[in-house]
C-alpha cells in the first residue's frame, strides 16, 4: 500500500468557505501533483512540484493554491470555495525520474461538495 | 507536448474470459515510461503495469499483460482470465523523464465492467 495520505475523504462545504485539502507522503518524493477528477472522468493536472517551494501550474485552470515547504506535504487551498468546485481531487508523488522507481503513487482522494 | 488516447469508453467482459484496452500515444521522445493505472470505484488508484520503452519485450504482471508496439505508439493492455475484482476504470499514462517538467499525461480512461 502507498504511503500516501489524503484528507479529509469527504467533504461538504458551504459556498464562499476557506478551505485546505491535505496531502502528505512519506516516500521523500520530490514530486507531488494534484488532480482534479469528476467521477468516472480523466484527470486533469491542477498543481505539481518537483521540491520545496516549488510549485507550477498544470494544465487545467484552477482557482485553488498550494505550497510546499515541506517535501512530505503539499496542500492544497480554496480561498473561497464555490459549487464549480465540487469534484474528487488526487494527489500524487513521484521518485525523480531516471530511477527504477518511477510510477505515481496516488494518495485516496478527497470528495468535495460545495452546497 | 505528449498525449494519449484511449479510444474505448467502456468495456465489458464476462468473468474468465480475456479482454483488451486500448492506448496509443503521441511523442516525439525516444525514451519514455507507460502505465495502466487502476482505478476500482471509491477506492485508490493503484499501478498495474509498467514499460520501459527502451526494453522491447512486453511487461508481464500475472493475469496482466501489455502489447507495446513502439513504431506505432501503441500500448494496449490484455486482462486474463478475468475476475469480478477487475472491475474498474484504467487510466493509461505516459511520463517523459525529465524533471523539471510536468511530465505524466492520462487518459481519458476505460470503464471496465466484469460480468458473472
Amino acid at each position: 500500500e502507498a504511503d500516501i495520505y489524503q484528507t479529509p475523504r469527504y467533504l461538504v462545504i458551504g459556498t464562499g468557505k476557506k478551505i485546505t485539502l491535505e496531502c502528505s507522503q512519506t516516500m521523500g518524493h520530490d514530486k507531488m501533483y494534484w488532480y482534479q477528477q469528476d467521477p468516472g472522468m480523466e484527470l486533469h493536472l491542477i498543481h505539481y512540484s518537483y521540491g520545496v517551494n516549488s510549485t507550477e501550474k498544470g494544465d487545467l485552470s484552477s482557482e485553488s493554491t498550494v505550497s510546499r515547504i515541506r517535501t512530505e506535504h503539499f496542500p492544497l487551498t480554496l480561498e473561497s470555495a464555490r459549487p464549480s468546485h465540487t469534484s474528487q481531487y488526487l494527489c500524487a508523488s513521484s521518485e525523480r525520474t531516471g530511477l527504477l522507481n518511477t510510477e505515481a503513487f496516488f494518495g485516496q482522494g478527497t470528495r468535495l461538495t460545495v452546497v | 507536448a505528449q498525449t494519449v488516447t484511449q479510444s474505448q469508453p467502456e468495456m465489458s467482459v464476462q468473468e474468465a474470459e480475456t479482454v483488451t484496452l486500448s492506448c496509443t500515444y503521441d511523442t516525439s521522445e525516444n525514451n519514455y515510461y507507460l502505465f495502466w493505472y487502476k482505478q476500482p470505484p471509491s477506492r485508490q488508484m493503484i499501478l498495474v503495469i509498467r514499460q520501459e520503452a527502451y526494453k522491447q519485450q512486453n511487461a508481464t504482471e500475472n493475469r496482466f499483460s501489455v502489447n507495446f508496439q513502439k513504431a506505432a505508439k501503441s500500448f494496449s493492455l490484455k486482462i486474463s482470465d478475468s475476475q469480478l475484482g477487475d472491475t474498474a476504470m484504467y487510466f493509461c499514462a505516459f511520463m517523459k523523464p525529465t524533471f523539471y517538467n510536468n511530465d505524466m499525461r492520462f487518459g481519458a480512461g476505460t470503464r471496465l465492467t466484469v460480468k458473472p
